[in-house]
């Protein structure tokens, strides 16, 4: 497709399991963005790849939290062991690596951990 | 500190009428990019409009302006005419090519159009 994939689009597991988000970027856009955004507030950055790699991991909220990058396109980010409070929509964006390119929004994955 | 401030996190306005949403910003960088994003209820995240720190002239996108002032570092999304589809949260955004091209977001403001 032409714009930002993300699976699962809703996820619902129970407290302690690990859970996997994946994200497909727009085909060559090299910048990938994980964020984080509970009900009714703003965006928390997780993570940011350039290509395969992480310049910036300084959002993960805990060595819970870990993303990957293969091939410089699909993403994905795991969660183990969730927690309640990790329940919140992950939203994955993709651009282009220069300051005037914007970025790209996936419509989200839906996480509830019950 | 904050790269990127919205001070107002609800706005009203009259249907018809427009409004200023206002955001301040933060860089040592000489170029830069500022972005304004929409996301209503349904979630999703729409891209607005975008001003490039060495466009002399505000960027405007339909009924959407952005009132850029670099000396004051702030960028404010004036939206004209209001209508009642335009009832979401906004975002300013940035992007700095001396953090490798991060992208960074304001905490938001949501607006709410009365009719």
């Amino acid at each position: 497709g032409a714009g930002v994939s993300q699976s699962p689009s809703n996820k619902v597991t129970e407290k302690g399991k690990d859970v996997e988000l994946r994200c497909d970027p727009i085909s060559g856009h090299t910048a990938l963005y994980w964020y984080r955004q509970s009900l009714g507030q703003g965006l928390e950055f997780l993570i940011y790849f350039q290509g395969n790699s992480a310049p910036d991991k300084s959002g993960l909220p805990s060595d819970r939290f870990s993303a990957e990058r293969t091939g410089g396109s699909v993403s994905t980010l795991t969660i183990q062991r969730t927690q309640q409070e990790d329940s919140a929509v992950y939203l994955c964006a993709s651009s282009l690596v220069r300051a005037g390119n914007t970025i790209y929004f996936g419509e989200g994955s839906w996480l509830t951990v019950v | 500190a904050q790269k990127i401030t919205q001070t107002q996190p609800g706005m009203f306005v009259q249907e018809k009428e427009a409004v200023t949403l206002d955001c301040t910003y933060d860089t040592s960088d000489q170029s830069y990019g500022l972005f304004w994003y929409k996301q209503p209820s349904s979630g999703e995240m729409i891209f607005l409009i975008y001003q490039g720190s060495y466009d002399e002239q505000n960027a405007t996108e339909g009924r959407y302006s952005l009132n850029f002032q670099k000396a004051r570092k702030s960028a404010n999304l004036v939206i004209s005419a209001s209508q009642l589809g335009d009832s979401a949260m906004y975002f300013c955004a940035m992007r700095e090519p001396s953090t490798g091209n991060q992208f960074y977001f304001g905490t938001g403001t949501s607006l709410t159009v009365i009719p």
